[in-house]
């Protein structure tokens, strides 16, 4: 399974735009990556995902750089609201296949400091 | 998206009873999953359970210890047997819908 790493913690001034960071060196070529957030007493929430391309959506912006070793979740204008667990997954097999896996790691501990 | 209710939203045990968690959610979905989340640490994969078929659960999880029942396509149920303390976490479940994993809010388990 294609691992990541994220810096356990980060800082971001409200209004300011957060960049996490996620190193996925060892991803396969149809493998996707998914982020989620958990903030503090509720379950996970799907932020977005992507193969290779850059996306956007109403919550988020994703950059795949052009290897797809890595990947920064972008939140443009970060809000006390946003301080959160932020987790960077590589999905396993395809949507709905028998070896489909969604595997957690220790994710990034954004604070959102007024 | 999906919307998913689980039971109980928390609740307290007294070692070696057994809790049985409902998950139902809003819409028919093929694949639902079982996580736990132990105090301070991220979510760990119970078992994948499919409607029609036995649930398939992760290493170091066991079926006597976590029986789960699917008996339909918006309904999941997860057991945790004979609690003792280590067994205090959060239990969440989670279905696949259109290529998106949706999480309830968990059950809150403390095991005394």
């Amino acid at each position: 399974d294609a691992k990541t790493t994220q810096p356990t913690s980060m800082d971001c001034a409200e209004g300011r735009a957060a960049n996490l960071p996620c190193n996925h060196s060892t991803i396969s070529g149809n493998e996707y990556v998914y982020w989620y957030r958990q903030i503090h007493s509720q379950g996970p929430q799907y932020i977005i995902h992507g193969l290779k391309n850059n996306e956007t959506n109403e919550m988020a912006s994703l950059i795949i750089t052009e290897d797809r070793k890595s990947s920064t979740l972008i939140l443009p204008h970060a809000t006390l609201r946003d301080t959160a667990v932020y987790y960077c997954i590589v999905r396993v097999g395809e949507s709905g296949g028998s070896n489909y896996k969604l595997t957690f790691g220790k994710g990034t501990l954004l604070t959102v400091n007024p | 998206s999906a919307v998913i209710s689980q039971k109980p939203s928390r609740d307290i045990c007294q070692r070696g009873t057994s809790l049985t968690i409902q998950c139902q959610v809003d819409s028919q979905v093929t694949m639902m999953f079982w996580y736990r989340q132990q105090p301070g640490q991220s979510l760990t994969l119970i078992a994948t359970a499919n409607q029609g078929s036995e649930a398939t659960y992760e290493s170091g999880f066991v079926i006597d210890k976590f029986p789960i029942s699917r008996p339909n396509l918006t309904f999941s149920t997860l057991t945790v047997s004979n609690m003792s303390p280590e067994d205090s976490s959060i239990y969440l479940c989670s279905v696949l819908a259109k290529n998106i994993q949706y999480f309830g809010a968990g059950t809150r388990l403390s095991v005394l």
